[in-house]
């Protein structure tokens, strides 16, 4: 496997259910993102870990957890959603601290559909 | 708040040329990516510009403008792969991007 993988890149799940997405990079990155994607809308950013400590939540609600177990993975555990919450989930890595242009690099996405 | 505008949607023929801008206005300032991505993949990496001036990439350009908090994306000599939807995003500190909501490009024959 290289770069990003994310899995399920698909989900329906009812608004009682426990689910969680699954991040990996494979790119020994030191930091991971979490991002929604809603349609016509801009990439939200969630989530932030840097060398697994968290170091951003954009107010996020906390039926959203995110975990981060080590620098390569990252999870997103889910309970009781609400419908709104049905979007494109994306996960991101990059190398941050060092020296020239820091770009993210993503993976597929895991689009969620909340009934 | 951060707030980054791009147009929606830009149709053009394929082999001519589209410029996407991009205007931003954001806390702080650490450099401005374009990304693009395809219907149902990954945002891909396209371009960085954090100095003033134009990046060239070969059928790709972006230009930026600091002092006018703005920047473009050239595409030229255009493809029917290039129908995709192009992300402006600046990076305003440490880790954090800041995204517009994109703009969807369709290449006609």
């Amino acid at each position: 496997e290289t770069g990003v993988t994310q899995t399920p890149r698909h989900l329906v799940m009812g608004m009682t259910n426990k689910k969680s997405l699954k991040c990996e990079q494979h790119l020994g990155h030191n930091a991971m993102y979490w991002y929604k994607q809603s349609a016509k809308k801009p990439l939200e950013l969630m989530f932030v870990y840097n060398f697994k400590e968290q170091t951003e939540n954009n107010s996020v609600p906390s039926r959203f957890s995110p975990e981060c177990p080590n620098s390569s993975h990252l999870f997103l555990h889910l309970h009781t959603l609400q419908p709104e919450d049905s979007a494109l989930y994306l996960c991101a890595s990059s190398q941050e601290g060092g020296r020239g242009h820091v770009e993210q690099y993503f993976g597929p996405g895991t689009r969620l559909t909340v009934t | 708040g951060q707030n980054i505008d791009q147009p929606t949607e830009m149709t053009a023929t394929e082999g001519a040329i589209v410029q996407i801008n991009c205007t931003y206005q954001t806390s702080g300032f650490n450099g401005l990516f374009w990304y693009q991505q395809h219907a149902g993949e990954a945002p891909t990496f396209l371009s960085y510009n954090v100095l003033d001036g134009l990046e060239e990439k070969g059928r790709f350009s972006s230009f930026l403008s600091r002092s006018k908090g703005y920047s473009y994306l050239l595409l030229k000599e255009l493809q029917m792969k290039d129908s995709a939807s192009y992300l402006c995003a600046v990076r305003d500190g440490d880790y954090k991007l800041s995204f517009g909501a994109g703009t969807t490009v369709t290449v006609r024959a």
